[in-house]
């Protein structure tokens, strides 16, 4: 079975700084990656997610991350957050095997607060 | 398009009660639905998923259950809510490889 560590429960940073939340998965088969936002008392969004090709996905508002087979991890990164950008966002990995049951699982989230 | 309607947004029921929580989907056909609960300080813990009407996969053993009674409603419940029953639940449907949620019922189970 695969699993999703997200290393970081809690991430402070001040407004324009960078940020990168962690990622690491476990599967022994290969697998999609994705990254979902969840804003206050709201449903999860898509960010971005990788499938196939280039290893650097670009997502929306300005995130980026980048697939690392040999270290199975699965970063996310932004160089300059806003306030707006004060979420949690959860890593998730979907096996690319076509069978029924075939889902999501997601790891344990990370908290973004970012001070002005 | 495609939305997808749970409800209602908060709730608050006391122990030993029952629950009702419904998720509809419009603008697609056949959709993989997904069940999630977000408890407090926690990730998402998938509960249940169905491929279609009167499947329901269950994930995690619990005091709830799921049915789809028709192709785009699928309902969560409970015969009688526990304390640890509280959380976010997050109804999702799915397209390729992407889920789309949501927008959450807050439960209280006091």
């Amino acid at each position: 079975a695969q699993s999703v560590t997200q290393l970081d429960s809690q991430v402070p940073v001040f407004e324009e700084a960078p940020v990168e939340l962690r990622c690491n998965y476990s599967s022994s088969v290969s697998v999609y990656l994705f990254w979902y936002v969840q804003y206050p008392n709201q449903g999860l969004q898509l960010l971005l997610k990788y499938l196939s090709g280039s290893t650097l996905v670009k997502g929306i508002n300005g995130f980026e991350a980048e697939f690392n087979k040999s270290q199975t991890s699965f970063h996310l990164r932004k160089p300059s957050v806003h306030i707006s950008d004060t979420a949690e966002y959860f890593c998730a990995v979907k096996l690319t095997i076509k069978a029924a049951g075939n889902k999501l699982t997601f790891g344990g989230g990370t908290r973004v607060l970012v001070k002005p | 398009s495609q939305t997808i309607h749970q409800w209602p947004a908060t709730l608050v029921q006391p122990v030993g009660s029952p629950l009702s929580l419904e998720c509809t989907v419009e603008g697609t056909s056949n959709p993989n639905l997904y069940w999630y609960r977000q408890a407090a300080g926690r990730g998402l813990q998938l509960l249940f998923y169905s491929v279609g009407i009167g499947q329901i996969s269950s994930e995690v053993p619990q005091n709830l259950s799921a049915s789809r009674p028709q192709d785009r409603q699928f309902i969560l419940s409970s015969k009688k809510l526990l304390l640890s029953d509280s959380g976010f639940y997050l109804c999702a449907w799915e397209r390729g490889e992407k889920l789309f949620f949501g927008s959450g019922t807050q439960l209280s189970v006091l």
